[in-house]
């Protein structure tokens, strides 16, 4: 079965810093998808990022970026030029057949 | 326009009652999903539904029961409610069930449900 991981319950840094979230999972899929989604406190879920485990390159949305490491099995997203509008809730979600959510890491930027 | 609604947002009741929650999807898509998240904010999918037709059914209680009348609905139906089923439900739905990086899922707002 597939799990995933995010072993960071909370992190906080400062408005305009770069911040990067864990993400590590198990599959013995060679297929898949990964996704970071966000959950601010309006509670609405949002897909920030996403990237297909067959493409080498990393996704880059604007300032949210990834790092793949597929041999790792590992999928950590970076936030650069961190602002007060990225507080949130962001899991790390892994997609084969169906959608496995890690357990969150709760981001808090500070002014 | 709202993509994905749920109603109501905040449903609060007692033990032993039987509730529903409504889902909606404007957006034309195949597959809806409801998902669970409790009180620690892990979020676990409940039931999937493709052209009314359940093709996702995770290890729920019976007395949660899905039911898609068109696939632009899919209802959640909870029946003698239990202090455990207190969580944020949400919606969701995708063009179809297949497992596709474009395949993304619309989340609702989410319900939440207090039982007392």
């Amino acid at each position: 079965a597939q799990t995933v991981t995010q072993s960071q319950p909370e992190m906080s840094v400062q408005e305009a810093e770069t911040v990067t979230l864990s993400c590590t999972y198990d599959t013995s899929e060679s297929n898949y998808y990964l996704f970071w989604y966000k959950q601010p406190p309006s509670r609405q879920m949002i897909l920030v990022i996403r990237q297909e485990a067959y493409k080498q390159q990393n996704a880059t949305e604007n300032r949210f970026s990834v790092n793949f490491q597929k041999a790792a099995k590992s999928f950590s997203l970076k936030i650069s030029d961190s602002q007060l509008g990225d507080t949130a809730m962001y899991f790390c979600a892994f997609l084969r057949d169906k959608i496995i959510f890690g357990k969150g890491t709760r981001l808090h930027i500070l002014p | 326009d709202t993509a994905v609604s749920q109603t109501p947002k905040y449903l609060v009741t007692q033990m032993g009652n039987d509730k529903s929650i409504k889902c909606e999807q404007n957006l034309g898509h195949d597959t809806m999903y409801w998902y669970k998240q409790d009180s620690k904010k892990f979020l676990k999918i409940m039931f999937s539904y493709n052209n009314k037709e359940l093709i996702i059914n995770e290890t729920v209680p019976n007395r949660f029961s899905p039911k898609s009348p068109d696939k632009a609905h899919l209802n959640l139906h909870i029946n003698s409610l239990e202090l455990g089923d207190s969580a944020v439900y949400f919606c969701a739905s995708s063009q179809d069930r297949l497992a596709d990086i474009y395949n993304e899922q619309f989340f609702g707002p989410g319900t939440r449900l207090t039982v007392l």
